[in-house]
């Protein structure tokens, strides 16, 4: 079946650096990507939209200066946190469609901020 | 805005009952839903997909159906076993994706 693969799946970083997180199609082409985040015992919560070639549909709430969202390609999407604070530290999860419709999610990234 | 609910928060039954859970939204202008499990620390595992022409889905052991008009969907589990313990969600494709906050499932052998 298709694949999404993320990475990383787990990084540490330093109030105040940026992260990037990948999300990668490997077998499909992916017209839309998801961005989401789930706090402990928390739903999912959609962050942003990304359709390739364009820039990101936000979220109510969701800082576009803060979470940048690329889209370059119809396998690549990634999502770069930057100047991360402890606030930000939360599971974030991509997830694909292509041409069937069906969605397909990375295995999540677990972002921890000191 | 499309609303997703899960009903119930969370169930814990016994090895071998059959089980269902339920999941409605507020917009019946969907083009599918789909329901995932999820593991804990992990990312969501696609179970079923119900497109917005279909009434329902099966696979193995577990059954999706959708009312459209009504604006709700069941997910099946018979014979339920330890390993089916877990949070399964629904979403709900429109113009984005929704989901709902889950029913944490537990198996008890």
């Amino acid at each position: 079946g298709a694949v999404v693969s993320q990475h990383p799946s787990w990084v540490i970083c330093k109030s105040g650096t940026s992260v990037k997180i990948e999300c990668r199609s490997l077998d499909f082409q992916a017209t839309t990507m998801f961005w989401y985040r789930q706090f402990p015992k928390q739903s999912l919560m959609l962050m942003a939209t990304s359709n390739e070639g364009s820039k990101a549909t936000y979220e109510q709430g969701v800082e576009k200066d803060k979470f940048l969202i690329n889209h370059a390609s119809l396998t690549l999407s990634t999502l770069t946190v930057t100047s991360a604070h402890p606030e930000d530290s939360s599971f974030y999860i991509c997830s694909a469609i292509g041409a069937s419709e069906k969605l397909f999610f990375g295995s999540g990234t677990q972002l921890s901020v000191l | 805005k499309q609303e997703v609910t899960q009903i119930p928060a969370a169930l814990s039954v016994p090895e071998g009952e059959n089980l269902v859970l339920n999941c409605s939204f507020t917009d019946s202008a969907i083009y599918n839903l789909q329901w995932f499990r999820q593991d804990p620390g992990k990312g969501l595992t696609s179970l079923l997909l119900i497109q917005s022409s279909q009434r329902e889905q099966t696979s193995g052991r577990l059954n999706a159906s959708l009312d459209k008009s009504s604006g709700r969907s069941t997910l099946y589990i018979a014979a339920s076993q330890p390993g089916d313990s877990a949070t399964y969600l629904c979403a709900v494709r429109d113009n984005d994706m929704r989901f709902g906050a889950g029913t944490r499932l537990t198996v008890k052998p």
